[in-house]
């Protein structure tokens, strides 16, 4: 089992929509952190998430629920420019100080 | 701050040859991370550095991967010899904290194996 896993898409949804990611990890990771990636670009953080519950920044959501090891991203409103890959993250490890990635999940957002 | 700065940004190279990527972490950041993606198997952390000492390097694919941090301001990551296999974009992060806080990325080398 991959120790980050996500649906890989692509996800499309149509602009002014609720974009909906979801991660599960394998490991009780103490931090889970979302990344968005541009094609030919680098990943850029968007959100990190260290307690259950919900954190919300401008448009985007995450929620995350470690007892089920699950970790999700919503987006608001979506636009064209959410178009990306979104990748999520665990700190992994018995220092809890490697981050692993998911292989993340291409959302699409249709005019 | 200038960010994670990675070198050269893109390399072509033959198969057996030796190939190094450099990279400059954030300063202050004590811990520093190589990254490997590609289309079928995503972004895989080959090796991590806290305050300069290899802590694991259980991703790293192969003897044919070395990777060394002198000081708190570079790393490198070697292979050789290359092989058309390892043709990928590899990225360098950077950490405040470990991986108890974000990890802070590179613009990437993507590397050419021909």
């Amino acid at each position: 089992q991959k120790e980050v896993e996500q649906n890989s898409g692509p996800l499309s949804v149509p602009e002014g929509a609720i974009a909906s990611l979801n991660c599960t990890y394998s490991d009780r990771g103490s931090q889970s952190f979302w990344y968005r990636q541009y094609s030919g670009k680098s990943p850029e953080l968007i959100m990190s998430i260290y307690s259950n519950g919900d954190k919300e920044d401008g448009r985007f959501t995450a929620q995350l629920n470690k007892a089920s090891q699950y970790v999700s991203l919503l987006i608001r409103d979506s636009q064209p420019s959410d178009s990306a890959t979104y990748l999520c993250a665990v700190n992994s490890g018995s220092s809890a100080s490697k981050i692993i990635f998911g292989s993340g999940t291409r959302l699409s957002i249709r005019p | 701050d200038a960010g994670v700065i990675q070198s050269p940004r893109h390399e072509v190279t033959e198969m057996g040859q030796e190939v190094t990527l450099r990279c400059k972490p954030i300063s202050g950041h004590n811990s520093l991370f190589w990254y490997r993606q590609t289309m079928m198997r995503g972004l895989e952390l080959l090796i991590y550095f806290n305050n300069n000492v290899p802590i694991d390097d259980s991703g790293m694919p192969e003897d044919r991967f070395s990777a060394k941090m002198p000081n708190a301001s570079f790393s490198t990551l070697k292979i050789q010899p290359s092989e058309p296999r390892d043709s990928a974009v590899y990225f360098c992060a950077s950490s405040p904290a470990g991986g108890v806080t974000e990890a802070f990325f590179g613009q990437g080398t993507r590397l050419t194996v021909v």
